[in-house]
């Protein structure tokens, strides 16, 4: 079965950039997404097919996909961006995948 | 605005069964392939289950298949999740949620099920 890994976690200090890293089995053949979650909240959908952003959210977040592995970054992270992350991938071979989960600290 | 609603958790024996229900609102229900995605408690997410717009096609992850059903009811703008034989392992947050394309573009608050004796 096909597997995404992700750190488990991930440290920033205010205003810097944070990096959270999604690999996968050529994933960059395939679309990568990403979720945001927050303790006792639903996932929210950050960024999907590989870079592009919901309405609404902000510029601050980015996404590439190339190779293996898909990246998150956010620029001049705040503290209203501490949050569990979730990348995902799909194909027909794959059906829906979630990566395990990447804990962001704002510290 | 587009609104999923879950509904039907609660606490079940093992080997038990429960029926989740979502309401959706806010678009167009009967266009859209829908999902149930699970988080066990401080775990990571799962895709549990999808059906396409009609019903005719519906899919499952491994360790549900056999036990859970995925339907839907278009004319009521709802989607459902018949879960039989529950174990331990089953317990989570169920989340409704709406498929775009590659992703989730729309979830629900949750419904928690615990299986427990």
């Amino acid at each position: 079965s096909y597997e995404l890994t992700q750190p488990p976690s991930v440290s920033v200090s205010p205003g810097q950039t944070a990096s959270i890293t999604c690999s996968g089995d050529k994933l960059g053949d395939k679309y990568a997404c990403w979720y945001q979650q927050k303790p006792g909240q639903s996932p929210v959908l950050v960024i999907y097919q590989n870079y592009k952003r919901p309405s609404g959210i902000p510029e601050r977040f980015s996404g590439s996909n190339s190779g293996n592995t898909a990246t998150l970054t956010i620029s001049g992270t705040q503290a209203m961006d501490e949050a569990d992350y979730y990348c995902q991938a799909w194909d027909s071979n794959t059906d829906w995948v979630f990566g395990g989960g990447t804990t962001l600290t704002v510290l | 605005e587009v609104q999923l609603v879950e509904s039907g958790g609660g606490l079940v024996q093992p080997g038990g069964s429960l029926r989740l229900s979502c309401a959706a609102s806010g678009f167009t229900f009967s266009r859209y392939w829908m999902n149930w995605v699970r988080q066990a408690p401080g775990k990571g997410l799962e895709w549990v289950a999808n059906i396409m717009q009609d019903g005719r096609e519906k899919y499952y992850v491994d360790s549900v298949k056999g036990r859970f059903t995925i339907s839907r009811d278009n004319a009521k703008n709802s989607l459902y999740l018949q879960m039989n034989s529950l174990r331990a392992e089953d317990t989570a947050v169920y989340y409704c949620a709406r498929v775009t394309g590659t992703y989730f573009d729309y979830w629900g608050q949750g419904t928690l099920v615990t299986v427990s004796s």
